[in-house]
């Protein structure tokens, strides 16, 4: 079983609104990442979470906000977003992060949050 | 600086014939190189991958070749079924790195 689930599918919110995305995996890996992806773009990686503590950043505006409750969940919480934060967010997981070795680094994909901000 | 590039956008492919993806890339430290498979509004699929210890790896109807003197990998797809028109994504890292993807080619398998 290589599933990843994400909830909502679709999301539209306007920019004073506070929601949350989660994601969630059952496969015991111990790394999670959180993606945006734009039309006809690659994912870029905004969070990785490794052993359920932040590891990476990317330089992401702090109105986007990660949370790792425990090992299976990952939350993305979201305030005060603006038109451009509009694109598919994407989460995956490895089993062992970036620390593991190389068959432990395949990442497995979430099917997104179709996120739309007004 | 694009680190993975996939130089071409889009291919077409009749139905039944060989499928063949290109990726280049740039880093010689990268040792692990992944092809995801992605459906539009749906997150990336794992597709194949190759360790750079090797030059080839296959699965069913998917072969990865691996080229580490020209830093070149390719993805064939043989035979090509109408059900495989997506954007294939190429993937790469180094130990102890993230992934690093490519653009993207659209691949339209025509019946």
């Amino acid at each position: 079983d290589t599933e990843v689930t994400q909830t909502p599918k679709h999301l539209v919110m306007g920019m004073t609104n506070k929601k949350s995305l989660k994601c969630e995996q059952h496969m015991g890996h111990r790394a999670m990442y959180w993606y945006k992806q734009k039309a006809k773009k690659p994912p870029e990686l905004m969070f990785v979470y490794s052993y359920e503590k932040l590891s990476i950043n990317e330089s992401v505006p702090s109105r986007f906000s990660p949370e790792c409750p425990n090992s299976s969940l990952l939350n993305l919480h979201l305030h005060a977003l603006q038109p451009e934060d509009s694109a598919l967010y994407l989460c995956a997981s490895s089993q062992f992060g970036t620390s593991g070795g190389q068959m432990g680094n395949t990442q497995y994909f979430g099917p997104g949050t179709r996120l739309t901000v007004l | 600086d694009q680190q993975v590039k996939q130089n071409s956008p889009s291919l077409s492919v009749q139905e039944g014939r060989i499928s063949i993806l290109n990726c280049d890339y740039t880093n010689s430290m990268f040792d692990y190189f992944l092809w995801y498979k992605k459906y539009p509004a749906e997150g990336p699929t794992f597709l194949i991958s190759i360790s750079s210890i090797k030059d080839k790896n296959e699965d069913g109807r998917f072969t990865v070749f691996l080229n580490k003197s020209a830093k070149h990998l390719s993805l064939h797809i043989v035979p090509s079924q109408p059900g495989d028109s997506a954007v294939y994504f190429c993937a790469a890292s180094a130990w102890g790195q993230n992934f690093v993807f490519g653009p993207g080619t659209r691949l339209s398998v025509l019946p």
